[in-house]
């Protein structure tokens, strides 16, 4: 089993409507979840954090965490064209200072 | 305040030859992180730094090497180079280890032909 797992898409909403990520991961001990936007040609920029079970918003984002479920989910509410992008999820695991990326799951937002 | 500069933006090298990755910071991270992206496909670490002096191996070092001499940077060394180095190379910074939240740089494209 791959340690952080996405489903690579195309994701394809229209413009207004929610957009749902999802990512798992395979280690217990998990303990920091990154959710990164990347746009096509450019470098990942960090959108959320989460570090505790339980939902954690940010304007349009929503991070949600279940650490029993091994599961870290993104929303994005009235999805914009400009969010149209690869979303990278990202975790840490126990003490160590690296970061474990999925493969992304590219969005794209139909006006 | 620049963030995470990397240079060259874009390099084309033949098979065999070597180059040197450059990668600066003014952020005072202790962290710093090169990662490596081929098309379609997450990010791969490929070494790390905790602070001048210290480095240590990633997922995929292989082929590569890296110093920390000061605070600021992070060049990444390319010896005989082969084609399944081609790829996009990101350096990154961060202040934390368990928060962790980086900071990367615009990235180099790399061609090995």
């Amino acid at each position: 089993q791959k340690e952080v797992e996405q489903n690579s898409g195309p994701l394809s909403v229209p413009e207004g409507a929610i957009a749902s990520l999802n990512c798992t991961y395979s280690d217990r001990v998990s303990q920091s979840f990154f959710w990164y936007r990347q746009y096509s040609g450019k470098s990942p920029e960090l959108i959320m954090s989460i570090y505790s079970n339980g939902d954690k918003e940010d304007g349009r984002f929503t991070a949600q965490l279940n650490k029993a479920s091994q599961y870290v989910s993104l929303l994005i509410r009235d999805s914009q064209p400009s969010d149209s992008a690869t979303y990278l999820c990202a975790v840490i695991r126990g003490s160590n200072y690296k970061l474990t990326f999925g493969k992304g799951t590219l969005l794209t937002v139909n006006p | 305040n620049a963030g995470v500069t990397q240079t060259p933006k874009f390099r084309i090298l033949k098979i065999g030859q070597s180059m040197t990755l450059q990668c600066t910071q003014d952020m005072n991270h202790n962290y710093m992180y090169w990662y490596r992206q081929d098309p379609g496909m997450g990010l791969k670490l490929i070494y790390y730094s905790v602070g001048a002096g210290i480095t240590d191996k990633g997922e995929v070092p292989n082929g590569y090497n890296v110093s920390r001499s000061t605070t600021e940077d992070f060049p990444l060394r390319l010896e005989l180079a082969a084609p399944s180095q081609t790829s996009v190379y990101f350096c990154a910074s961060s202040s934390h280890a368990r928060d962790n939240e980086q900071f990367f740089g615009p990235g180099t494209r790399l061609t090995v032909l």
